[in-house]
């Protein structure tokens, strides 16, 4: 059972177009990661969030925590080719261990 | 700075036989992960480890076994391989405590025909 519900699924998009893609529990995350996987590689961390309502900026990727700390956003400005990749989010459950969503897999087209 | 390191990349099997796939990290860390990976179900934790000689399972356990006699080392087996466990096995670690970022080796593509 997932709980983590990640949209939209997949994302095609052109280079210069924004986009932003979601990640919502029905329950609340002590903290969330955003991470992105490559084709033939493993998942790698670009942020974690832990404060309701926080905002975090990684060059053109903005990430942010709903205030109720259920829901996180991702915000690419002005994709481009090298953002081509799956978006996980994960939340931490017991013992160190995280739950991923499903992913969006995002696709920018030059 | 090796990392983490997981062996084979590829493997192909067939149904019945016992596989084990093995997981190596360089940084001494507490937790270590077997994950797999597939469309539609994003990834899904098998096994767990937090230090050497401590297990437990994760979601989908079934079929699989697993130990850690070193804390570098962490090898899946699946003990009689099923086409259900075809996928893209990954690995990873993280230090624990306040942080949980995992790192995660490169992946094994599995199939089992």
């Amino acid at each position: 059972t997932q709980l983590l519900k990640q949209s939209p699924q997949f994302l095609s998009i052109q280079e210069g177009e924004n986009l932003t893609v979601y990640c919502n529990s029905s329950s609340v995350f002590s903290s969330l990661q955003w991470y992105r996987q490559e084709p033939g590689e493993g998942p790698v961390l670009l942020v974690t969030v832990v404060t309701g309502g926080e905002v975090k900026k990684l060059k053109r990727l903005t990430f942010q925590f709903g205030d109720a700390r259920k829901d996180s956003s991702l915000h690419i400005t002005a994709a481009q080719p090298g953002d081509t990749g799956l978006y996980l989010c994960a939340k931490e459950t017991s013992g160190s261990r995280l739950t991923f969503g499903e992913g969006t897999q995002l696709t920018v087209n030059p | 700075d090796a990392g983490i390191t997981q062996s084979p990349r590829y493997k192909i099997t067939e149904t019945g036989r016992q596989v084990t796939l093995m997981c190596h990290q360089t940084w001494s860390h507490s937790y270590m992960f077997w994950y797999r990976q597939d469309l539609g179900h994003g990834l899904r934790l098998i096994y767990y480890s937090a230090a050497a000689d401590i297990t437990d399972k994760g979601e989908v356990p079934d079929g699989y076994v697993v130990s850690r006699s070193k804390t570098e080392n962490f090898p899946l087996t699946l003990e009689s391989a099923t086409r259900s466990q075809t996928s893209v096995y990954f690995c990873a670690s993280s230090k624990g405590g306040t942080s949980n970022e995992q790192f995660f080796g490169p992946g094994t593509r599995l199939t089992v025909l």
